[in-house]
């Protein structure tokens, strides 16, 4: 079965501070895709990154960072030198390599306080 | 390049009612799925096309939901007889090729 886990319920950080969310996820796929999508208050999902699983580097764009470690299913995202527009529900995903079936998290809710 | 659209944004209706809702794919997308997200949870499958051809359903499609969509391009979700369980948003998604999945606003349902 596929399973994707955000411990993280909700958290809160004041503007500037780096916060990291945690993603741990569960498949039998020896292929599969990783996703982290963004929904901000006005609940449209924003895309913000996919990796496959043979590909483990570690990816960073502007203040977001993720860092994919196989060994212990985690998929964790982290935003550095956090501000307001931050703010929102972080969902992490899983796919087999067709993309047709997503399986998201719970989702963890950032609030960023300024 | 418009994104996903999806109609209405907002929908209250009665116990027993039937919704229909509409969404627009991105462009050339061929591939449209449908996902229903309840409060504090993320969103979950109930559906995706390929063209006109419906290719998988969920467990969560129960009888009381169809899903179509006629000529490949824009789909429709229409739920019968609607319980108060049925309260959610419900998410359009498109995508084409190998590319990832992108959502629409989504509709969301209110079923008093």
């Amino acid at each position: 079965a596929q399973k994707v886990t955000q411990a993280q319920t909700e958290i809160s950080v004041v503007e500037k501070e780096d916060v990291t969310l945690d993603c741990v996820y569960e498949t039998r796929d020896t292929t599969y895709y990783l996703f982290w999508y963004k929904q901000p208050p006005s609940g449209e999902l924003v895309f913000l990154i996919r990796r496959n699983s043979f590909d483990e580097q570690n990816e960073i764009s502007g203040r977001y960072s993720w860092n994919f470690q196989k060994s212990t299913s985690s998929f964790n995202f982290t935003i550095t030198a956090s501000q307001v527009v931050d703010s929102a529900v972080y969902f992490c995903a899983l796919s087999p390599p067709s993309y047709d079936k997503v399986i998201f998290g719970p989702g963890t809710s950032l609030s960023v306080i300024p | 390049d418009t994104g996903v659209s999806q109609d209405p944004r907002h929908k209250i209706t009665k116990r027993g009612q039937n919704v229909t809702f509409r969404c627009d794919p991105i462009s050339e997308h061929n591939r449209l799925y449908w996902y229903r997200q309840t409060l504090g949870q993320g969103p979950e499958f109930l559906t995706y096309f390929q063209n006109e051809a419906q290719l998988e359903k969920s467990r969560l499609l129960s009888d009381r939901f169809s899903a179509e969509r006629p000529k490949g391009s824009f789909s429709t979700l229409e739920i019968q007889r609607t319980e108060q369980g049925d309260s959610a948003m419900y998410l359009c998604a498109s995508r084409k090729g190998g590319e990832t999945q992108y959502f629409g606003p989504g509709t969301r349902l209110l079923v008093l």
